[in-house]
Protein backbone atom coordinates (compact mmCIF):
# COMPACT_ATOMS: atom_id res chain seq x y z
CA UNK A 1 0.00 0.00 0.00
CA UNK A 2 1.14 3.59 0.16
CA UNK A 3 3.53 4.12 2.68
CA UNK A 4 5.92 7.22 3.98
CA UNK A 5 9.31 5.07 5.11
CA UNK A 6 12.87 6.52 6.57
CA UNK A 7 15.96 5.49 4.96
CA UNK A 8 17.82 5.69 8.21
CA UNK A 9 16.37 4.52 11.89
CA UNK A 10 19.40 6.49 13.57
CA UNK A 11 21.63 8.92 12.69
CA UNK A 12 24.62 10.30 15.02
CA UNK A 13 25.83 13.51 14.07
CA UNK A 14 28.56 15.81 15.71
CA UNK A 15 27.00 18.85 17.65
CA UNK A 16 27.61 21.99 15.72
CA UNK A 17 27.15 20.02 12.60
CA UNK A 18 24.77 19.55 10.11
CA UNK A 19 22.34 17.07 10.30
CA UNK A 20 19.96 15.53 7.11
CA UNK A 21 17.07 13.31 7.97
CA UNK A 22 15.63 11.49 4.51
CA UNK A 23 12.26 10.23 4.08
CA UNK A 24 10.81 8.26 1.15
CA UNK A 25 7.03 8.46 0.12
CA UNK A 26 5.35 6.24 -2.60
CA UNK A 27 2.17 8.41 -3.11
CA UNK A 28 1.97 11.37 -5.56
CA UNK A 29 -1.05 12.06 -4.70
CA UNK A 30 0.42 14.09 -1.70
CA UNK A 31 -0.81 17.53 -1.04
CA UNK A 32 2.18 18.40 1.59
CA UNK A 33 4.26 16.76 4.06
CA UNK A 34 4.96 17.84 7.95
CA UNK A 35 8.28 16.98 9.75
CA UNK A 36 7.37 16.01 13.72
CA UNK A 37 10.15 15.96 16.27
CA UNK A 38 9.55 14.05 19.27
CA UNK A 39 11.72 14.14 22.65
CA UNK A 40 11.20 11.23 24.86
CA UNK A 41 8.16 11.15 26.82
CA UNK A 42 6.77 14.11 24.67
CA UNK A 43 4.14 14.48 21.97
CA UNK A 44 4.98 15.34 18.69
CA UNK A 45 6.20 18.81 17.95
CA UNK A 46 5.30 20.56 14.21
CA UNK A 47 9.13 21.73 12.85
CA UNK A 48 7.90 22.77 9.36
CA UNK A 49 6.09 21.71 6.29
CA UNK A 50 6.09 22.23 2.56
CA UNK A 51 3.75 21.73 0.00
CA UNK A 52 3.77 19.33 -2.86
CA UNK A 53 3.68 22.70 -5.13
CA UNK A 54 7.26 23.44 -3.68
CA UNK A 55 10.94 22.28 -3.58
CA UNK A 56 12.07 24.24 -0.21
CA UNK A 57 10.98 25.62 2.80
CA UNK A 58 13.38 27.28 5.33
CA UNK A 59 12.57 27.59 8.97
CA UNK A 60 14.82 28.79 11.80
CA UNK A 61 17.50 26.48 11.83
CA UNK A 62 15.73 23.85 9.54
CA UNK A 63 15.52 23.66 6.08
CA UNK A 64 12.96 21.00 4.18
CA UNK A 65 13.71 19.74 0.46
CA UNK A 66 11.07 17.99 -1.61
CA UNK A 67 11.97 16.34 -4.75
CA UNK A 68 9.06 15.16 -6.59
CA UNK A 69 11.27 13.30 -9.09
CA UNK A 70 12.38 10.79 -6.87
CA UNK A 71 9.92 10.81 -4.37
CA UNK A 72 12.21 12.00 -1.12
CA UNK A 73 11.80 14.40 1.06
CA UNK A 74 14.85 16.12 3.56
CA UNK A 75 15.14 17.90 6.72
CA UNK A 76 18.18 20.21 7.33
CA UNK A 77 19.22 20.88 10.90
CA UNK A 78 21.74 23.58 10.55
CA UNK A 79 24.53 23.36 13.77
CA UNK A 80 23.16 20.52 15.44
CA UNK A 81 22.58 21.17 19.31
CA UNK A 82 21.88 18.95 21.91
CA UNK A 83 18.40 19.85 22.42
CA UNK A 84 17.90 18.52 18.49
CA UNK A 85 18.44 14.92 20.06
CA UNK A 86 14.60 13.56 19.24
CA UNK A 87 12.79 11.27 17.22
CA UNK A 88 11.80 12.78 13.70
CA UNK A 89 8.99 11.70 11.61
CA UNK A 90 7.49 13.21 8.25
CA UNK A 91 4.31 12.90 7.90
CA UNK A 92 2.34 12.90 4.54
CA UNK A 93 -1.48 14.33 4.07
CA UNK A 94 -2.49 12.39 0.53
CA UNK A 95 -4.82 15.06 -1.62
CA UNK A 96 -8.27 14.12 -0.88
CA UNK A 97 -7.73 11.65 2.06
CA UNK A 98 -10.12 13.87 4.14
CA UNK A 99 -8.65 13.09 7.32
CA UNK A 100 -5.18 11.92 8.19
CA UNK A 101 -1.37 12.03 7.90
CA UNK A 102 0.49 8.94 6.91
CA UNK A 103 3.14 8.35 9.11
CA UNK A 104 6.68 7.43 8.77
CA UNK A 105 8.75 5.18 11.00
CA UNK A 106 10.84 7.70 12.58
CA UNK A 107 14.60 8.64 12.64
CA UNK A 108 16.26 8.58 16.18
CA UNK A 109 18.53 11.38 16.27
CA UNK A 110 21.79 11.34 18.54
CA UNK A 111 24.27 14.59 19.11
CA UNK A 112 27.54 13.46 19.68
CA UNK A 113 29.55 15.75 21.99
CA UNK B 1 1.75 21.40 23.40
CA UNK B 2 -0.48 22.50 26.85
CA UNK B 3 -3.58 23.47 24.86
CA UNK B 4 -4.21 19.75 24.43
CA UNK B 5 -4.61 17.63 27.78
CA UNK B 6 -4.81 14.13 28.28
CA UNK B 7 -5.69 12.18 31.56
CA UNK B 8 -4.22 10.07 33.05
CA UNK B 9 -0.88 10.05 32.03
CA UNK B 10 -0.13 7.03 33.18
CA UNK B 11 -2.38 3.85 33.70
CA UNK B 12 -1.85 0.04 34.54
CA UNK B 13 -4.74 -1.92 34.20
CA UNK B 14 -5.77 -5.76 34.23
CA UNK B 15 -6.78 -8.01 31.05
CA UNK B 16 -10.76 -7.32 30.35
CA UNK B 17 -11.06 -4.24 32.56
CA UNK B 18 -12.86 -1.25 30.69
CA UNK B 19 -10.80 1.83 30.44
CA UNK B 20 -11.46 5.58 29.02
CA UNK B 21 -8.68 7.66 28.50
CA UNK B 22 -9.41 11.53 28.51
CA UNK B 23 -8.36 14.50 25.96
CA UNK B 24 -9.51 17.98 26.62
CA UNK B 25 -7.86 21.02 23.97
CA UNK B 26 -8.12 25.15 24.48
CA UNK B 27 -7.48 25.60 21.14
CA UNK B 28 -10.48 26.00 19.46
CA UNK B 29 -9.76 23.14 16.65
CA UNK B 30 -12.84 21.37 15.19
CA UNK B 31 -10.64 18.38 14.43
CA UNK B 32 -9.96 15.84 17.15
CA UNK B 33 -7.19 12.36 16.43
CA UNK B 34 -6.40 9.69 18.72
CA UNK B 35 -3.76 7.49 17.78
CA UNK B 36 -1.33 4.82 19.03
CA UNK B 37 2.65 4.36 19.70
CA UNK B 38 4.47 1.21 19.98
CA UNK B 39 7.99 1.11 20.90
CA UNK B 40 10.63 2.12 18.08
CA UNK B 41 7.01 2.85 15.56
CA UNK B 42 5.66 5.51 14.17
CA UNK B 43 2.10 6.51 15.08
CA UNK B 44 -1.49 4.98 13.82
CA UNK B 45 -4.41 6.39 13.68
CA UNK B 46 -7.71 4.99 15.66
CA UNK B 47 -10.08 7.10 15.46
CA UNK B 48 -10.57 10.76 14.63
CA UNK B 49 -13.57 13.02 14.36
CA UNK B 50 -14.02 16.40 12.18
CA UNK B 51 -16.81 17.86 14.51
CA UNK B 52 -19.33 16.72 17.63
CA UNK B 53 -21.40 14.79 15.45
CA UNK B 54 -18.75 13.09 13.48
CA UNK B 55 -16.81 10.04 14.36
CA UNK B 56 -14.64 8.18 11.89
CA UNK B 57 -12.52 4.77 12.28
CA UNK B 58 -9.02 4.74 11.54
CA UNK B 59 -6.52 2.21 10.42
CA UNK B 60 -6.82 0.32 13.72
CA UNK B 61 -10.06 1.31 15.29
CA UNK B 62 -11.28 -2.77 16.52
CA UNK B 63 -11.32 -2.33 20.36
CA UNK B 64 -11.94 0.52 20.84
CA UNK B 65 -14.49 3.17 20.56
CA UNK B 66 -14.80 7.41 21.04
CA UNK B 67 -16.79 9.79 22.38
CA UNK B 68 -16.83 13.61 20.86
CA UNK B 69 -18.87 15.20 23.92
CA UNK B 70 -17.73 18.74 22.79
CA UNK B 71 -15.83 20.47 20.42
CA UNK B 72 -13.05 20.38 22.83
CA UNK B 73 -13.42 17.09 24.34
CA UNK B 74 -12.73 13.70 22.49
CA UNK B 75 -12.71 10.18 24.54
CA UNK B 76 -10.73 6.99 23.63
CA UNK B 77 -12.17 3.38 25.24
CA UNK B 78 -10.92 0.40 25.62
CA UNK B 79 -13.97 -2.01 26.33
CA UNK B 80 -12.14 -5.00 27.27
CA UNK B 81 -8.37 -4.01 27.56
CA UNK B 82 -5.97 -6.70 26.32
CA UNK B 83 -2.26 -6.94 27.00
CA UNK B 84 -1.15 -5.85 23.00
CA UNK B 85 -2.76 -2.61 23.72
CA UNK B 86 -0.13 -1.77 25.80
CA UNK B 87 1.04 1.41 24.06
CA UNK B 88 1.34 5.10 24.41
CA UNK B 89 -1.72 6.89 23.50
CA UNK B 90 -1.21 10.28 21.59
CA UNK B 91 -4.18 12.91 21.60
CA UNK B 92 -4.55 15.82 18.20
CA UNK B 93 -5.90 18.23 16.84
CA UNK B 94 -6.25 20.51 13.71
CA UNK B 95 -7.81 23.20 12.29
CA UNK B 96 -8.51 23.13 8.60
CA UNK B 97 -8.61 26.70 7.28
CA UNK B 98 -8.51 28.22 3.75
CA UNK B 99 -4.64 27.90 2.60
CA UNK B 100 -3.35 26.04 5.92
CA UNK B 101 -2.43 22.45 6.15
CA UNK B 102 -4.41 21.08 8.79
CA UNK B 103 -0.91 20.66 11.08
CA UNK B 104 -1.53 18.74 13.74
CA UNK B 105 -0.95 19.90 17.65
CA UNK B 106 -0.57 16.18 19.89
CA UNK B 107 -1.25 16.06 23.67
CA UNK B 108 1.61 14.68 26.08
CA UNK B 109 0.14 11.60 25.73
CA UNK B 110 -0.67 8.60 28.02
CA UNK B 111 1.27 5.85 28.41
CA UNK B 112 -1.13 2.70 28.92
CA UNK B 113 -0.05 -0.83 30.17
CA UNK B 114 -2.24 -3.74 30.44
CA UNK B 115 -1.26 -6.37 32.46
Amino acid sequence: GESVGLHLPTLSVQEGDNSIINCAYSNSASDYFIWYKQESGKGPQFIIDIRSNMDKRQGQRVTVLLNKTVKHLSLQIAATQPGDSAVYFCAENIRDSNYQLIWGAGTKLIIKP
Amino acid sequence: DADVTQTPRNRITKTGKRIMLECSQTKGHDRMYWYRQDPGLGLRLIYYSFDVKDINKGEISDGYSVSRQAQAKFSLSLESAIPNQTALYFCATSDIRAGSTDTQYFGPGTRLTVL
